[in-house]
């Protein structure tokens, strides 16, 4: 059963504009929520998070929100940079360290 | 922040053999976890890897398949035993929530 899920696997964005990346949860106890970043051979590289007690954390370019009436959250880049071309996943945790990932989303920045 | 080793980076095993696979931590941690990323798929935890008790296994997961190690606070070792195909995924390591290893590519012929 998938508590986390990215629904789009795919998004392409031009350079300089905003890319924004969607995550739904299913599991009402999850209180923590984490976006990763990851490139073909290496591990996900941690890029922001909110407890659930926020609703926006912002960290440079990379803002995340919260939504829990609608189970939904949010990682919004801006501007989109070719660097940032990688797999994005989406993750939640409840009361511990042990997390749910969603299936990713691949997101393509065109110069 | 933490920074985590783990090897080997790749390897090609033949069915029915045994695979461990290790994770180096720079500092102590209290919690460390192991996720497999099976081929076009998301990561799925396998285990908790406990220091001086026994890993807790998420279900699917079983002790006798993933024997996991974790004799201190900086170090752990998976196991992926008798081998088949299926097994053919990715095995990564995690420190806390934030920090993963570079992840170990295995495949099983």
């Amino acid at each position: 059963d998938q508590q986390v899920k990215q629904n789009s696997p795919s998004l392409s964005v031009q350079e300089g504009r905003i890319s924004i990346l969607n995550c739904d949860y299913t599991n009402s106890m999850f209180d923590y929520f984490l976006w990763y970043k990851k490139y073909p051979a290496e591990g996900p590289t941690f890029l922001i998070s909110i407890s659930s007690i926020k609703d926006k954390n912002e960290d440079g370019r990379f803002t995340v929100f919260l939504n829990k009436s609608a189970k939904h959250l949010s990682l919004h880049i801006v501007p989109s940079q070719p660097g940032d071309s990688a797999v994005y996943f989406c993750a939640a945790s409840a009361n511990d360290y042990k997390l749910s990932f969603g299936a990713g989303t691949t997101v393509t920045v065109r110069a | 922040s933490a920074v985590i080793s783990q090897k080997p980076s790749r390897d090609i095993c033949q069915r029915g053999t045994s695979l461990t696979i290790q994770c180096q931590v720079d500092s102590q941690v209290t919690m460390m976890f192991w996720y497999r990323q099976q081929p076009g798929q998301s990561l799925t935890l396998i285990a908790t890897a406990n220091q001086g008790s026994e890993a807790t296994y998420e279900s699917g997961f079983v002790i006798d398949k993933f024997p996991i190690s974790r004799p201190n606070l900086t170090f752990s070792t998976l196991t992926v035993s008798n081998m088949s195909p299926e097994d053919s995924s990715i095995y990564l390591c995690s420190a806390g929530r934030a920090f993963f290893g570079q992840g170990t590519r295995l495949t099983v012929v």
